[in-house]
């Protein structure tokens, strides 16, 4: 069982939808949560990071985490064109050596106009 | 500007043919690593570094090497690449915040 599991999509979505992402985990020591964005041909960017369980806004972004139910989840709201990416969830211990963060496999999502 | 840089971006390459990967951050940054990047897999680390001459494996490190001489660089070794290896790769740093990792921009890597 891999430790982050993420649905790869692909997701196509309208433009001004809501998008619901989604990763669940298994390492019951991961205390951050990761959400990175990689556009083609880019390495990937952080977007959201959450520390323990709760959630955080960052304007049309916001990131969920559930310790209880091991879920993680990131919510775009009025989806736009230039959100179309794939999204990568990652979870990491507190002060692991080497910055070893686990990463999901990614999903594909396609913002149309 | 801030950034980490790989070379090259694209290699195509031949089995049992050295070759060397080079990353380099400009950020000052204690710890770097290597990633993996294959479909259905996910971004896997190879290798990572947290000082000059401090580097332990990662969750796939075998076929590869590395080495941290400089703090600002740290090279990827395939000293006998095979197909397998066929993958994108990135390098990637950080200062002592674990989830800020700033990525390369990739270099994609075939091997025949």
């Amino acid at each position: 069982q891999k430790e982050v599991e993420q649905d790869p999509g692909p997701l196509s979505v309208p433009e001004g939808a809501i998008v619901s992402l989604n990763c669940t985990y298994s390492n019951s020591a991961f205390q951050y949560f990761m959400w990175y964005r990689q556009y083609s041909r880019k390495g990937p960017e952080l977007l959201m990071y959450t520390y323990s369980s709760g959630n955080k806004e960052d304007g049309r972004f916001t990131a969920q985490v559930d310790k209880s139910s091991k879920y993680i989840s990131l919510f775009i709201r009025d989806s736009q064109p230039s959100d179309s990416a794939t999204y990568l969830c990652a979870g990491a211990r507190s002060g692991n050596q080497g910055g070893k963060l686990i990463f999901g496999q990614g999903t594909e999502l396609s913002v149309k106009p | 500007e801030a950034q980490v840089t790989q070379n090259p971006r694209y290699l195509i390459t031949v089995t049992g043919k050295k070759l060397t990967v080079t990353c380099s951050q400009n950020m000052n940054h204690e710890y770097m690593s290597w990633y993996r990047q294959d479909p259905g897999l996910g971004l896997r680390q190879i290798y990572y570094s947290m000082n000059v001459e401090v580097t332990d494996k990662g969750d796939v490190p075998e076929g590869y090497k590395v080495s941290r001489k400089e703090k600002r660089n740290f090279p990827l070794i395939l000293e006998s690449p095979s197909p397998n290896q066929t993958s994108l790769y990135f390098c990637a740093s950080r200062h002592d915040r674990a989830y800020e990792q700033y990525f390369g921009p990739g270099t994609r890597l075939t091997v025949t």
